[in-house]
């Protein structure tokens, strides 16, 4: 399965864009990024995922680069609400969902 | 609409004893997981089932635990008996199907501490 690494921390103060990078040099052409957030006692939850094109939801962007070994996650105005740890992850067509150990975003007042 | 929903949401037993999670996934929702979650780490799959069959249990330890989705909906991961090292996170998820695209919907999770 390939593998993503991320920062363990970022931080970010409320109303500001936070960038979040994901590295994955060894992923394959058929697989998509997929990134998932997990608020504080909560289950994880699905923000948004790609495989070649940048995506808009409303939740966050995703930037790909042009050869897909990493991507950000971008969240335009940070709040509160987005402290969570965020997953950043290689779905190929066996469906499963490998987790890391994320990046956890604090957001400051 | 309802979520998946877990109970209990908290479990403290001491070790050796029985203990059992219950999830019901979100109406509709063919495809169910069961994941780990200890601290500091990201969830684990333990097993996922496609209706009533368990598709993929290749990491469930099936020396002290067993789940089972009796008519394809509802579903119970059990531990018998419980040790120390089992204090973790239990997540449940479930999803409309196993593509790709899919995405998995998680309960809050079973904290479960083994005294």
């Amino acid at each position: 399965d390939a593998k993503t690494t991320q920062p363990n921390s970022m931080e970010s103060n409320e109303e500001e864009p936070v960038h979040l990078p994901c590295n994955h040099s060894t992923i394959s052409g058929t697989d998509y990024i997929h990134w998932y957030r997990q608020l504080p006692s909560q289950g994880p939850e699905y923000v948004i995922h790609g495989l070649t094109s940048n995506v808009n939801n409303r939740m966050a962007s995703l930037a790909i680069a042009e050869d897909r070994k990493s991507s950000t996650l971008i969240l335009h105005r940070a709040t509160l609400r987005d402290a969570a740890v965020y997953y950043c992850i290689l779905r190929d067509d066996t469906d499963k969902l490998i987790f890391g150990t994320g990046t956890r975003l604090q957001v400051f007042p | 609409e309802a979520g998946v929903v877990q109970s209990p949401r908290y479990k403290i037993i001491e070790k050796k004893q029985p203990v059992a999670f219950w999830c019901n996934p979100i109406s509709g929702h063919n495809t169910l997981y069961w994941y780990l979650q200890n601290l500091g780490q990201g969830p684990e799959l333990l097993i996922r089932y496609e209706n009533e069959e368990a598709v993929d249990d290749s990491q469930l330890p099936k020396d002290r635990f067993s789940a089972e989705r009796l008519k394809g909906v509802d579903s119970t991961l059990k531990i018998q008996p419980a040790e120390l090292g089992d204090s973790a996170v239990y997540l449940c998820a479930s999803s409309l199907g196993t593509s790709v695209l899919n995405e998995q919907f998680f309960g809050p999770g079973t904290r479960l501490t083994v005294l």
